[in-house]
């Protein structure tokens, strides 16, 4: 069936980067955008940026222009998002969703403490 | 920037129709998208199109948009549509935004 499985929680340090995952099957990798979208804790649903897994393009919120980077593997059908910079705002479920939205991954936590 | 405003909260007794807003420029011009979300789930699309039903979602689950305000219906709440409910919308230059989420309490 068609689903996004992420790569698990992580705890990280302020400063440092982290790089979440999202495995797509069931489906052609390339014919479908992908979204990433976070909530942190109690907090609503805010869109990080989208990218293209044909060509690899990309487009990011501006709030994260210079801290987040999209990325793409087409031989497993995997698309990365790396945050850098980490501050203890960003701790929050980070969500992939595919371009119409229709499929969501089951969110990875991401806490940033010292 | 772009903005999209939600009621935070809405409440209605089973079986009564909820109604859930969401106003922004935008809207006038872009389609909208309606999520719900349940505690501890991912969002799951119930409206896009600002009135189009995916498959799978129930019928008591409606759109309708007006100028700068769209409207998500459900006809005959039932107690598992008790969930956070956020309006999306993407304009032109990658400008994407949602709205703050409305909690739906229904008892």
């Amino acid at each position: 069936q068609v689903q996004l499985v992420q790569s698990g929680a992580e705890v990280k340090k302020p400063g440092a980067s982290v790089k979440v995952s999202c495995k797509a099957s069931g489906y052609t990798f390339t014919s479908y955008y992908m979204h990433w979208v976070r909530q942190a804790p109690g907090q609503g649903l805010e869109w990080m940026g989208i990218i293209n897994p044909s060509g690899g393009s990309t487009s990011y919120a501006q709030k994260f222009q210079g801290r987040v980077t999209m990325t793409r593997d087409t031989s497993t059908s995997t698309v990365y998002m790396e945050l850098s910079s980490l501050r203890s705002e960003d701790t929050a479920v980070y969500y992939c969703a595919r371009g119409y939205y229709d499929i969501w991954g089951q969110g990875t936590m991401v806490t940033v403490s010292s | 920037s772009y903005e999209l405003t939600q009621p935070s909260s809405v409440s209605v007794s089973p079986g009564q129709t909820a109604r859930i807003t969401c106003s922004g420029d935008v809207l006038a011009k872009k389609y909208a998208r309606w999520f719900q979300q349940k505690p501890g789930q991912a969002p799951v699309l119930v409206i896009y199109k600002d009135s189009e039903r995916p498959s799978g979602i129930p019928e008591r689950f409606s759109g309708s948009s007006s100028g700068t305000t769209v409207t998500l219906t459900i006809s005959g709440a039932q107690v598992e549509d008790e969930a956070d409910y956020y309006c999306y919308s993407a304009a032109d230059n990658n400008g994407v935004v949602f709205g703050g989420g409305t909690k739906l309490t229904v008892l």
